[in-house]
């Protein structure tokens, strides 16, 4: 069974600095992966998915997240934070065989300082 | 494309009173999911829909979940004698096919039982 875990409950940056939200995952076969940011009152929205190839995967909004699989590790990057940038951020693996239906972290609530 | 749609946003009810929500995905998409969030994790998989057909249920919370997609189109999901326990967030998404295709993500439907 896969599982992932985002092991910070909330981050807090300032406004301009960058941004790291880590991401591990458990699957025996190369993953599906996903970070969806969730702003209050909206659905899910996907930043970025990786399924094969280039490891560095460019998403929405500046957002960047590399594959490690040494690291069992998906992060997800940002150079620089935008005060809406605040939400809450959840990682996603999928099985790369099958209904490919995705099993998420707990999530990680980025607060955003001015 | 005006998006997945959930109706209600909210619901109060009492315990042991049924509930029923409802979900309109993305005209073109033929691929519905429903899932629960509570409050502090990520959504939870409970049941998807290929068209009219039901291909994973093993996964509702128990038998006072059910879900229909009678036609291929908008899908309902039923709760019977709700418990506290229900209190949650149910989010329903919907994709193009199925797979490695992106799902999106309606606002979901906040259920609170008293």
């Amino acid at each position: 069974a896969q599982s992932v875990t985002q092991p910070d409950i909330h981050i807090t940056v300032s406004e301009g600095a960058s941004l790291e939200l880590r991401c591990n995952y458990s699957y025996g076969a190369t993953p599906y992966l996903f970070w969806y940011v969730q702003s209050p009152g909206q659905g899910l929205q996907l930043l970025l998915k990786y399924f094969s190839g280039d490891t560095l995967v460019q998403g929405i909004k500046g957002f960047e997240a590399e594959f490690k699989r040494s690291q069992s590790s998906f992060n997800l990057r940002k150079p620089s934070v935008h005060w809406s940038d605040a939400a809450e951020y959840f990682c996603a693996v999928g099985a790369s065989g099958g209904s490919y239906i995705p099993t998420f972290g707990r999530g990680t609530s980025l607060i955003v300082h001015p | 494309d005006t998006g997945v749609s959930q109706d209600p946003r909210h619901k109060i009810t009492k315990r042991g009173q049924n509930v029923t929500f409802r979900c309109d995905p993305i005209s073109e998409h033929n691929r519905l999911y429903w899932y629960r969030q509570t409050l502090g994790q990520g959504p939870e998989f409970l049941t998807y829909f290929q068209n009219e057909a039901q291909l994973e249920k093993s996964r509702l919370l128990s038998d006072r979940f059910s879900a229909e997609r009678p036609k291929g189109s908008f899908s309902t999901l039923e709760i019977q004698r709700t418990e506290q326990g229900d209190s949650a967030m149910y989010l329903c998404a919907s994709s193009y096919r199925g797979g490695v295709n992106e799902q999106f993500f309606g606002p979901g439907t906040r259920l609170t039982v008293l």
